[in-house]
């Protein structure tokens, strides 16, 4: 079956990083997207990998590993309006998207 | 600009009962998409449209139905709720099929079935 591992829960503090590991197994891979979405909002679109390495976008970069099925979105200079619960995905060989059940970062002052 | 429109945003309804969730996007695009979001689960796809006038089912299809009259409407009906079917439903769009990884969502509709 398919399947897409990320912890359930964060906490970091104000300021500082974090890192977010997403784990997969799918049949077979399109590309991996990481989403944020807020308590009782919509998810939105925060980045996405297809070739192996690191993409950055401002405070925000996540990482792709294809062979070892590894992603993970690094959060820099945490801020209060970080808190959120960041949801993995993938698109698997019929470009269907298989979530992940998503981590919830807590961002303490 | 909206974006994609859900109404609506909160039902309560008796078990048995039909229910159609509303969806509209004034973005232009091709593909939409519903998805079902419960506790401690990742999205599921209920129902997605490639195109107008085409539907296909997802991973979670059963006691749903949908229809694509035309590029900015989606509807997502239960013909006869169960309580299984409580959850928050997201509508969602994107460009076309190559692009079916961005996603744009809708604010949600948080249903519960009684």
């Amino acid at each position: 079956g398919q399947n897409i591992d990320q912890p359930t829960e964060m906490t970091a503090t104000e300021g500082a990083i974090v890192q977010i590991n997403c784990t997969y197994q799918t049949s077979g891979f399109n590309g991996l997207f990481w989403y944020q979405q807020h308590a009782g909002e919509a998810p939105t679109f925060l980045s996405y990998n297809v070739l192996d390495g690191l993409e950055e976008k401002g405070r925000f970069s996540s990482f792709l590993s294809r062979s070892k099925g590894y992603s993970y979105l690094l959060l820099k200079e945490l801020q209060m309006k970080d808190s959120a619960s960041y949801l993995c995905a993938v698109m698997d060989s019929n470009y269907q998207l298989i979530w992940g059940a998503g981590t919830k970062l807590i961002i303490k002052p | 600009i909206a974006g994609i429109t859900q109404a609506p945003t909160s039902q309560i309804l008796a078990a048995g009962r039909r229910m159609t969730l509303r969806c509209t996007q004034d973005m232009r695009h091709n593909a939409m998409y519903w998805y079902r979001q419960d506790l401690g689960l990742g999205l599921r796809l209920i129902h997605y449209s490639n195109t107008a006038g085409t539907t296909g089912k997802g991973e979670v299809p059963d006691g749903y139905s949908v229809s694509r009259a035309n590029t900015d409407d989606f509807p997502l009906t239960l013909a006869s709720a169960v309580p299984s079917q409580t959850s928050v439903y997201f509508c969602a769009s994107s460009i076309g099929v190559e692009n079916t990884g961005e996603l744009f969502f809708g604010e949600g509709s948080r249903l519960t079935v009684l």
